[in-house]
């Protein structure tokens, strides 16, 4: 079945250091691929997506592409600041029967 | 309402309760998905309603669990004979069903502390 492998962590980096956040998947068919994020206290909240090979999502600096033939969606960001600290869900979903996979979550804490 | 609405936002409840969750999705969004949160766990699929379509009920952990989702709109999660494992935050999402991918929705969760 269609599943979505996330990278461990907790992470944590100093202000305006580079961020990857590793994410690959499993899925037959097309499905589109998202990172969502929770800040602390707060909701989960999409915050960035793609939907075909190749295409990249961004969003606050972030950016993460939908690359088919490793099938991977790694998320980016090339100087991460204090107020990044949260914790990232990588995602599959809208395959078979619009279904939504998360991972496990990777919790990310950047110091000053 | 604007987003997808919780209730109750917190929960305390003994060790053999019963306990309902409710949720109300963002208006005409036909999707509407349970998860759970442990903690220091991801998110754990329970249960997908589409529309008037017979749910995915495969994420339920135990027949302790059950959904209904009445007219398309609210939802409620119960969970029977609660057990200390059962303590998390349920989630409760919503989206416009179409291929593709919709973007979901989640609402604040319900914390349950089962004693």
């Amino acid at each position: 079945g269609d599943s979505v492998t996330q990278m461990e962590g907790p992470v944590t980096l100093s202000e305006e250091a580079f961020l990857t956040i590793n994410c690959t998947y499993t899925a037959t068919g097309y499905p589109s691929l998202f990172w969502y994020v929770q800040y602390p206290g707060e909701g989960l909240q999409l915050l960035l997506k793609a939907t075909k090979a190749d295409d990249k999502g961004s969003n606050k600096g972030f950016e993460a592409t939908y690359r088919k033939e490793t099938t991977s969606f790694h998320l980016e960001k090339g100087s991460v600041q204090v107020s990044d600290s949260a914790v990232y869900f990588c995602a599959l979903g809208g395959n078979t029967g619009n279904q939504f996979y998360f991972g496990t979550g990777t919790s990310l804490t950047v110091i000053p | 309402g604007a987003g997808v609405s919780q209730s109750p936002s917190n929960k305390v409840t003994e060790k053999g309760k019963d306990v309902e969750l409710r949720c109300d999705p963002i208006s005409g969004h036909t999707a509407l998905y349970w998860y759970r949160q442990s903690l220091g766990q991801g998110l754990e699929f329970l249960i997908y309603f589409q529309g008037n379509s017979a749910p995915d009920k495969s994420g339920l952990p135990s027949d302790r669990f059950s959904a209904e989702r009445t007219g398309g709109s609210v939802s409620t999660l119960t969970i029977q004979r609660t057990q200390q494992e059962d303590s998390a935050v349920y989630l409760c999402a919503s989206s416009l069903a179409h291929t593709g991918g919709g973007k979901l929705f989640f609402g604040s969760g319900t914390q349950l502390s089962v004693l």
